[in-house]
């Protein structure tokens, strides 16, 4: 199973918005609609920030706002904040009891 | 709360076994399905394995079938790694996490125990 495909990197100045995409194939993202997201930063553990595409834990501000087209997910941080700063990870169920995880986007609040 | 807490980490020749622990507290744990999930030092994730909530199910990445097992006692609130003919490429953090839901994203993780394989 391929890991999904991230950016390497983004960034945005405080107060705006930033879109970090993930793309898969039909046989993950675009298959089922189990796609999260994580937030690590460094040295911690990941902290699950959109699950079932569109859904927030509690306790997730809803600055943090997922989506899905086809084979692409996407994950929009808005209002960006200093402590946004982190390393982002796609996931999504790729089917017979398979998962994936997307390489990783490290944003960076300028 | 729910808390994960792995143990038993450290450093291993390759080709030797080793077996992580992750104990679980604040929820029904007999009632969640479980995953192992690494991270290779400055690397991204890697999903390892998964165990449904009756223990019987288990399904491994295909980089480590064959060679990993894992189990769970419901009965004692812990998970169990069995990691066998380890190889250089399985050093990493190792988390155990639980699923928010059946194929879903993982709302809870453990704080990771590294795992070096190294001669």
């Amino acid at each position: 199973q391929s890991a999904l495909t991230q950016p390497p990197s983004a960034s945005g100045s405080p107060g705006r918005s930033v879109t970090i995409s993930c793309t898969g194939t039909s046989s993950d993202i675009g298959g089922y609609d189990y796609v999260s997201w994580y937030q690590q930063h460094p040295g911690k553990a990941p902290r699950l920030i959109i699950h079932e595409v569109t859904k927030r834990p509690s306790g997730v501000p809803n600055r943090f706002s997922g989506s899905k087209s086809g084979n692409t997910a996407s994950l929009t941080v808005s209002g960006l904040q200093a402590e946004d700063e982190a390393d982002y990870y796609c996931h999504s169920y790729a089917g017979s009891n398979n998962w994936v995880f997307g390489g990783g986007t490290k944003l960076t609040v300028l | 709360q729910v808390q994960l807490v792995e143990s038993g980490g450290g450093v291993v020749q390759p080709g030797r076994s080793l077996r992580l622990s992750c104990a679980a507290s604040g929820f029904t744990f007999s009632s969640y399905g479980m995953h192992w999930v690494r991270q290779a030092p400055g690397k991204g994730l890697e999903w390892v394995a998964v165990i449904w909530s009756n223990g019987i199910n288990k399904y491994y990445a295909d980089s480590v079938k064959g060679r990993f097992t894992f189990s769970r006692d419901n009965s004692k609130n812990t998970l169990s790694l069995q990691m066998n003919s380890l190889r250089a490429e399985d050093t990493a953090v190792y988390y155990c996490a639980r699923e928010i839901g059946p194929f879903s994203g993982f709302d809870y993780w453990g704080q990771g125990v590294l795992v070096t394989v190294s001669s």
